[in-house]
């Protein structure tokens, strides 16, 4: 079976500050993740994708086998980042099915 | 624009009623889904549809049905609503294979009293 595991619901931040997002998961074979945020009663959108690497909105997030986690992280908040972040699992073998964590709703104040 | 599009926006059920929600894509995609929003919870799946003519159940199935129209629409039908299918529902698309990640709708947000 497979599991996400954000394990803050609210993170608050300074703007400036450093801002990391934990998400851990479970998975016996190869997974794909990702990271999604929704703003304020905003439809979800896609932030990231492990298998792209990319840098978006300054955020990046590095996917470690070894400890089965695929932290967020951008190292100057802005208040335009305050959102729901949900971390994302889709299996080899799930037909494309995503497995979500909870959510961390981040709080950027000024 | 493309995208997802889902209706409605807003709905007010009374118990034991029943209602379908919507979706629409006009991305070709071959995938589509349903998923409920939940606080504390996340997004869980309720049915998919890897491609068109077929459906399976999805994490939390019970209480819907639903109905891949064509390739472009993925219905969601709720026989006889009740209080605990209280969320917000996303219709989302994506091509076949699960890296690509998901265009989400915009959510419909249904009470049921």
């Amino acid at each position: 079976a497979q599991r996400v595991t954000q394990p803050e619901k609210l993170l608050s931040v300074f703007k400036g500050a450093p801002v990391e997002l934990k998400c851990n998961y479970s998975y016996s074979g190869s997974p794909e993740l990702f990271w999604y945020v929704q703003y304020s009663r905003q439809r979800l959108q896609l932030l990231l994708r492990h298998i792209s690497r990319e840098s978006i909105k300054g955020f990046t997030a590095d996917l470690n086998k070894g400890e089965t986690s695929f932290h967020l992280k951008k190292p100057f908040a802005q208040e335009e980042d305050s959102a729901m972040y949900y971390c994302a699992l889709s299996g080899s073998d799930s037909w494309g099915k995503l497995q979500f964590g909870a959510g961390t709703q981040v709080v950027v104040t000024p | 624009n493309a995208g997802v599009t889902q209706t409605p926006k807003f709905q007010v059920l009374k118990t034991g009623q029943s209602m379908t929600l919507q979706c629409a894509q006009d991305m070709n995609h071959n995938s589509m889904y349903w998923y409920r929003q939940d606080p504390g919870m996340g997004l869980r799946l309720i049915y998919y549809s890897a491609s068109e003519g077929t459906t399976d159940k999805g994490e939390v199935p019970n209480g819907y049905n639903v109905s891949r129209l064509n390739k472009r629409e993925f219905s969601l039908r709720l026989e006889s609503a009740a209080p605990s299918q209280t969320s917000v529902y996303f219709c989302a698309s994506t091509r076949t294979g699960g890296d690509y990640g998901y265009t989400f709708g915009s959510g419909t947000r249904l009470t049921v009293v």
